[in-house]
């Protein structure tokens, strides 16, 4: 079955600093991957979006993102964080041949002056 | 361009009653989808509808029904209230056919409460 793993709940960084957040997936064939951002009582907001190609993508607000097929993973990335940035972020892969999204169970991102 | 929008943003319901929350989708889109985000998960596909079709279903009972109008734009009906229904509804507008990505578009959501 189909599945997306965020394995942390919470992460907390420094202002600068930079940030990985990880996902793994379960997908039996080529998959559509997505990072989504959630501030608090909002909807959700595409980051980026990997299809095929090039598996480094870039995305909106400095935030790139890695697909390896090896280790079903997408890590999203940011060099330098800024207090913004503070949100939940999802991961989700595409389902088949609706727009059906699965998406993970978020990370919430705290930022520390 | 017009983004998708959601009504009502926040209500409260009784266990046994009814509600219905309306979505109008982004312009140019004929897709659209609903998600269920409860208190500290990530959203949970309800059901998609294209062209006026449900063509797509996540794992809800049948108290959870839509409509797709010919402009597109969604309801998303729930019966018999419980309280585990209490949630942010989410509608997701997209493209379909030969131009499906999976790339959803987000509404910011209709918060349900049910006491």
């Amino acid at each position: 079955a189909q599945s997306v793993t965020q394995p942390d709940i919470h992460i907390t960084v420094s202002e600068g600093a930079s940030l990985e957040l990880r996902c793994n997936y379960s997908y039996g064939a080529t998959p559509y991957l997505f990072w989504y951002v959630q501030s608090p009582g909002q909807g959700l907001q595409l980051l980026l979006k990997y299809f095929s190609g090039d598996t480094l993508v870039q995305g909106i607000k400095g935030f790139e993102a890695e697909f390896k097929r090896s280790q079903s993973s997408f890590n999203l990335r940011k060099p330098s964080v800024h207090w913004s940035d503070a949100a939940e972020y999802f991961c989700a892969v595409k389902g088949g041949a609706t727009n059906k999204l699965i998406f993970g169970t978020g990370t919430l991102l705290a930022v520390q002056p | 361009e017009t983004g998708v929008t959601q009504s009502p943003t926040h209500l409260i319901k009784t266990r046994g009653q009814q509600v219905t929350l309306r979505c109008s989708s982004q312009s140019g889109h004929n897709t659209v989808s609903w998600y269920q985000q409860a208190l500290g998960q990530g959203p949970q596909f309800i059901f998609q509808y294209y062209r006026e079709e449900e063509n797509g279903r996540g794992n809800f009972p049948p108290r959870f029904s839509g409509l797709q109008f010919p402009n597109y734009s969604s309801e998303l009906n729930v019966n018999a209230l419980e309280l585990d229904d209490s949630a942010l509804y989410l509608c997701a507008s997209s493209l379909g056919g030969a131009s499906n990505t999976g790339e959803l578009f987000f509404g910011e959501g209709s918060r349900l409460t049910v006491l």
